[in-house]
């Protein structure tokens, strides 16, 4: 079936750049998507893709997608202590589908 | 714009107690979905509606789970009788559209422990 995995963990410097790496194996993924999710909050849109770009660019969030490796990654510039959450990765298949599948998700750290 | 909104946002109760979780979607999304969020598991869809219609409710883990849309703008889960192992973060989500490539939005979760 349809698999999204993540790191679990990464930490950075304030002022550095983050950079969260996703990979999936659904090749009919449609959109992907990047949420967020503070301690006790629910999670945040922050940005998605359609399967047909390469790249999107939306403030300090760069997303950057490889579709023949299925590869995903959200970049973030200079990184501040805000940042730190849980970042999920969620795709989504052709016409369809309604279910999201969702990676286990990457917690950031940053350090000041 | 108000999003989506879940009560309550923290439940304490013992095992062998009924417990109802509510959710106000947002205003003209007309696709709800129920998620379980835990350690173990991670993110889980329990059960997923469209235009007020359940769709999919095989995530739903058994029959002490049951979830409403009575109308456009309110959806329950109720779990009866609980147990410990229902200790988690359910969160409502919401989007426009059905067999959406539209987002989901979620709400702030009800954290739920079982006693």
């Amino acid at each position: 079936g349809e698999d999204v995995e993540q790191s679990l963990f990464l930490s950075v410097r304030e002022g550095d750049s983050s950079v969260i790496n996703c990979t999936y194996t659904d090749s009919s993924s449609t959109y992907l998507y990047w949420y967020k999710q503070e301690p006790g909050a629910g999670l945040q849109l922050l940005t998605y893709i359609f399967s047909n770009m390469d790249m999107k660019q939306d403030q300090r969030l760069t997303v950057l997608l490889n579709k023949k490796d299925k590869h995903l990654s959200l970049r973030i510039a200079d990184t501040q202590t805000g940042d730190s959450a849980i970042y999920f990765c969620a795709e989504i298949g052709g016409s369809g589908t309604y279910k999201y599948i969702f990676g286990t998700g990457t917690r950031l750290k940053v350090l000041a | 714009d108000a999003g989506v909104i879940q009560s309550p946002r923290h439940e304490v109760t013992e095992m062998g107690q009924e417990v109802t979780l509510r959710c106000k979607p947002i205003s003209g999304h007309n696709s709800l979905f129920w998620y379980r969020q835990t350690m173990m598991r991670g993110l889980e869809l329990l059960i997923y509606f469209n235009n007020n219609v359940p769709i999919d409710d095989s995530g739903m883990p058994e029959d002490r789970f049951s979830a409403k849309m009575p109308n456009a703008s309110f959806s329950t889960l109720k779990i009866q009788p609980s147990e410990p192992r229902d200790s988690a973060v359910y969160f409502c989500a919401s989007s426009f559209g059905e067999n959406s490539n539209q987002p989901q939005h979620f709400g702030d979760g009800t954290r739920l422990s079982i006693l």
